[in-house]
């Protein structure tokens, strides 16, 4: 089945500073990969998605790239606020996301005041 | 739009105990997922309805657990008897037809003693 590591477990950055967050999957049929933020005691909510068919998706601050020969994917937050504190976690779905997702273990992202 | 609905939000119960929690996923949504989330990993897939049938439940473990959705629509999942191991935040999840995006309910956090 599909393996998806992710990296760090614990990112701390200066507010307004970029916060990277990097994951890899095993599969390659996994063709759908979305970022799920997850607030204290709050269900994840998707902030973006990417399918395999495309390099890199941007939204505002949020932007997330995929090399599939790879098997990485990455998500990218500039000029981070104190809002972003949270913990946010990266999934792949074969199935363009039919499928159940298969998440990573998350990343405890800290905004430095 | 309503989100997807889940009680109750806690549970404390003891081992050997039964326990059942109960979604409801938004208006319309043919396809809902039960995921386990144990504290400090991302959500595994427990559990795929499409209407009422399942997808996919090789993660389920049968001899305790069970769900259901008999009319398409709300959805529970049950455990019984309950282990120490089983203390982790339940999540519900629903997707629209032909649709990629997974919406996740607040989840029911278990406690097992």
């Amino acid at each position: 089945g599909e393996n998806v590591e992710q990296h760090p477990s614990t990112l701390s950055v200066q507010e307004g500073d970029s916060a990277v967050i990097k994951c890899t999957y095993s599969d390659s049929a996994s063709n759908y990969f979305p970022w799920y933020k997850q607030e204290l005691g709050k269900g994840p909510q998707l902030i973006i998605d990417i399918r395999s068919n495309v390099g890199e998706k941007k939204d505002q601050r949020i932007a997330v790239t995929l090399n599939k020969t790879a098997k990485h994917f990455s998500l990218h937050i500039t000029e981070t606020q104190p809002e972003d504190s949270a913990v946010y976690f990266c999934a792949a779905s074969a199935g363009g996301g039919a499928d159940g997702l298969t998440f990573g273990k998350g990343t405890h992202l800290i905004i430095q005041p | 739009e309503a989100g997807v609905a889940q009680s109750p939000r806690y549970k404390i119960i003891e081992k050997r105990q039964s326990v059942a929690f109960w979604c409801n996923p938004i208006s319309g949504h043919a396809t809902l997922y039960w995921y386990q989330q144990i504290l400090g990993q991302g959500p595994k897939l427990l559990i795929q309805f499409q209407n009422n049938g399942v997808v996919d439940d090789s993660q389920l473990p049968k001899d305790r657990f069970s769900a259901e959705r008999l009319k398409g629509v709300d959805s529970t999942l049950k455990i019984q008897p309950a282990k120490l191991e089983d203390s982790a935040v339940y999540l519900c999840a629903s997707r629209g037809q032909g649709k990629e995006t997974q919406y996740f309910g607040p989840g029911t956090r278990l406690l097992v003693l």
